[in-house]
């Protein structure tokens, strides 16, 4: 069985921080995508990495897939109260399923 | 664009009951997946339906099926719901089915057994 382990949890900061969410597993991933979910709401895709060692950057977002396509990583810099939601890492597998990580829930303090 | 569909919104049943969700997906789109979010087992696939076909599955028990109509809307359907079905069960469409495709997920139907 596939799993993803996000890491960590929880986390609470303030405005302006910088973080970074883990998502790892000890098998072999064909892509990797973030998703955002907010409350009452189903997850919104952020970005997906295809190649071991993608970095990809969306404003202050920065995501990475490692280089052998088994983990990723989220940073977000100067963090902002909009960015308060639940991240999820989905991992494809070569059978075509996407598995979603733990999650982590994230909650930025003015 | 409107975007993916789920009905009801919310739903309440009891043990035994069974319980029927829908979903329509985004215009063009011909893949629906379902997944069941819980606070202790996260997002779960449930099964995917493409052209009316399911082409894949997860791992829950029989108990839960689906089907996919040729206008491309899907429903589920849950029999002998258990205290554990309890759950969002979300929806979501993508133009065609590849993992690295983007789904577009649907608000979720919330459906609580007693």
């Amino acid at each position: 069985t596939q799993l993803l382990e996000q890491s960590p949890q929880f986390l609470s900061i303030q405005e302006g921080e910088n973080l970074t969410v883990y998502c790892n597993s000890s098998s072999v991933f064909s892509s990797l995508q973030w998703y955002r979910q907010e409350p009452g709401e189903g997850p919104v895709l952020l970005v997906t990495v295809v190649t071991g060692g993608e970095v990809k950057k969306l404003k202050r977002l920065t995501f990475q897939f490692g280089d052998a396509r088994k983990d990723s990583s989220l940073h977000i810099t100067a963090a902002q109260p909009g960015d308060t939601g639940l991240y999820l890492c989905a991992g494809g597998t070569d059978t075509d399923k996407l598995i979603f990580g733990t999650g982590t829930r994230l909650q930025v303090f003015p | 664009k409107a975007g993916v569909t789920q009905t009801p919104r919310y739903l309440i049943k009891t043990r035994g009951q069974q319980v029927t969700l829908s979903c329509s997906p985004i215009s063009g789109h011909r893949s629906v997946s379902w997944y069941q979010q819980t606070p202790g087992q996260g997002l779960q696939f449930l099964f995917e339906y493409f052209s009316e076909t399911q082409r894949n599955k997860g791992n829950f028990p029989g108990r839960f099926s689906g089907r996919q109509f040729s206008n491309s809307r899907s429903e589920m359907n849950v029999s002998t719901l258990e205290l554990g079905d309890s759950a969002l069960y979300l929806c979501a469409s993508s133009l065609e089915w590849l993992a690295s495709h983007e789904q577009f997920f649907g608000p979720g139907t919330r459906l609580t057994v007693l």
